[in-house]
This record gives structure tokens, C-alpha cells and sequence, in this order.
């Protein structure tokens, strides 16, 4: 089974300042690992993924992400948040070897970002 | 542009009424989900088809069934609404991972938002 852990509804950041949203996973064998947004009222949006090489992965908007297999990590960050960026962010994970010819995502419940002018 | 639609975008239903809600996708995807989004539960995979005249059952299938005759679409049917049901429903799209992941994740829907009163 696979899993993902968002541990923090809610992160509060100063706009200008350095965001980081949490996410750990969970899977059998070796993950893919996916950041999604939602702005309000919006379908979910792509972000960035990991499939394999380096670790640090870059995104849209000045998101990047690092995965870290030891820790079974893969926390999104950037480097300076803009007002813009509030939104609520989704982790997701899937195993390489799910099989049966499908490709369920599994996603977490979601951490809801507020960058404060 | 090319991407996901689904109708309606909002409804609002009496306990035991039925609806159809569509999902049609132009990306010539092979994979089709429905998900619903609830404060706090994050998404929930409800059924899922890996190709045309295909379905399966995802974690919460109860009350909701679903049909894929098209390639291209992928309907969400409820046959007896219940105020459990009242929730956001997203569908979503992906292409088929043969192995190498070069699969980009989900492309979604904008979203149903559906209240059964």
C-alpha cells in the first residue's frame, strides 16, 4: 500500500520569506512524486514531479522540491513566497511497481499556504 | 485549449434524486479517475477506468457508479442522492505509463460542486 503524510494543515509565511510545505510518503518500492496546487475554486494544477536522478527537482513558479529517500521526504519549497502563492498545495506518491496496468495517485490531504503581505 | 471538462459546475440535488455528472477529455487518455475532495479528508478516489469499457473501483465507490463507452469520457453517476454525497468532485485524466515514467501526472477538471440537501 502507499500513503502520503502532509503533517501541517496550515503554514503561515511572511511574503518575501522562504516557504516550506511538508510531505512524507510511504510506498513498497521506489516512489514517483508528485506537488499539486489549488487556487480557489480551481481544478488541481501540476507543479513538479520526481521520477528518478537528481534530487532536487524544479517547478513551475519558482517552486522546487527535494527528495530525500532516506527520510522518505519529498518537502516543497521556495526561496522567497509572493502573495500570490496562497493557495492549498497537494503531495502525492505512487509506487513505481503498482501493476495492473494502472496509475493511482495517492494524495494527501492537503496544506493550505498563507503568504501574508 | 486541451484538457478536461466537466459538466455541471454546480448542482444542487434532493435526497433520492439521481444525477449524471460528465467528464470529457480531449488528450486522448487512456486513464480516467474520479475523485472527491472533502475539508480535511483531502482526495478520495471513488472509481477509475484504465480504458474504454473499463472500470474499477476505487476507496470510496459506495452510492456512485460509472460508465466509460467512450474513450474520451467518463461519467459519475449517483442513482439515490444523500447528504453524505455533498462534496466536490474532481475528474482527471492521465496518459498510459508504459514503465519509463515519462507520465505527467494527472491533468483535472475544474470541479462539480454538487449539495444534496
Amino acid at each position: 500500500a502507499q500513503s502520503v503524510a502532509q503533517p501541517e494543515d496550515q503554514v503561515n509565511v511572511a511574503e518575501g520569506n522562504p516557504l516550506t510545505v511538508k510531505c512524507t510518503y510511504s510506498v513498497s518500492g521506489n516512489p514517483y512524486l508528485f506537488w499539486y496546487v489549488q487556487y480557489p475554486n480551481r481544478g488541481l494544477q501540476f507543479l513538479l514531479k520526481y521520477i528518478t536522478g537528481d534530487n532536487l527537482v524544479k517547478g513551475s513558479y519558482g517552486f522546487e522540491a527535494e527528495f530525500n529517500k532516506s527520510q522518505t521526504s519529498f518537502h516543497l519549497k521556495k526561496p522567497s513566497a509572493l502573495v500570490s502563492d496562497s493557495a492549498l498545495y497537494f503531495c502525492a506518491v505512487r509506487d513505481v511497481y503498482s501493476g495492473a496496468g494502472s496509475y493511482q495517485l495517492t494524495f494527501g490531504k492537503g496544506t493550505k499556504l498563507s503568504v501574508i503581505p | 485549449n486541451a484538457g478536461v471538462t466537466q459538466t455541471p459546475k454546480f448542482r444542487v440535488l434532493k435526497t433520492g434524486q439521481s444525477m449524471t455528472l460528465l467528464c470529457a477529455q480531449d488528450m486522448n487518455h487512456e486513464y480516467m479517475y474520479w475523485y472527491r475532495q472533502d475539508p480535511g479528508m483531502g482526495l478520495r478516489l471513488i472509481h477509475y477506468s484504465v480504458g474504454e469499457g473499463t472500470t474499477a473501483k476505487g476507496e470510496v465507490p459506495d452510492g456512485y457508479n460509472v460508465s466509460r463507452l467512450k474513450k474520451q469520457n467518463f461519467l459519475l453517476g449517483l442513482e439515490s442522492a444523500a447528504p453524505s454525497q455533498t462534496s466536490v468532485y474532481f475528474c482527471a485524466s492521465s496518459s498510459q505509463d508504459r514503465g519509463y515514467g515519462q507520465n505527467y501526472g494527472y491533468t483535472f477538471g475544474s470541479g462539480t460542486r454538487l449539495t444534496v440537501v
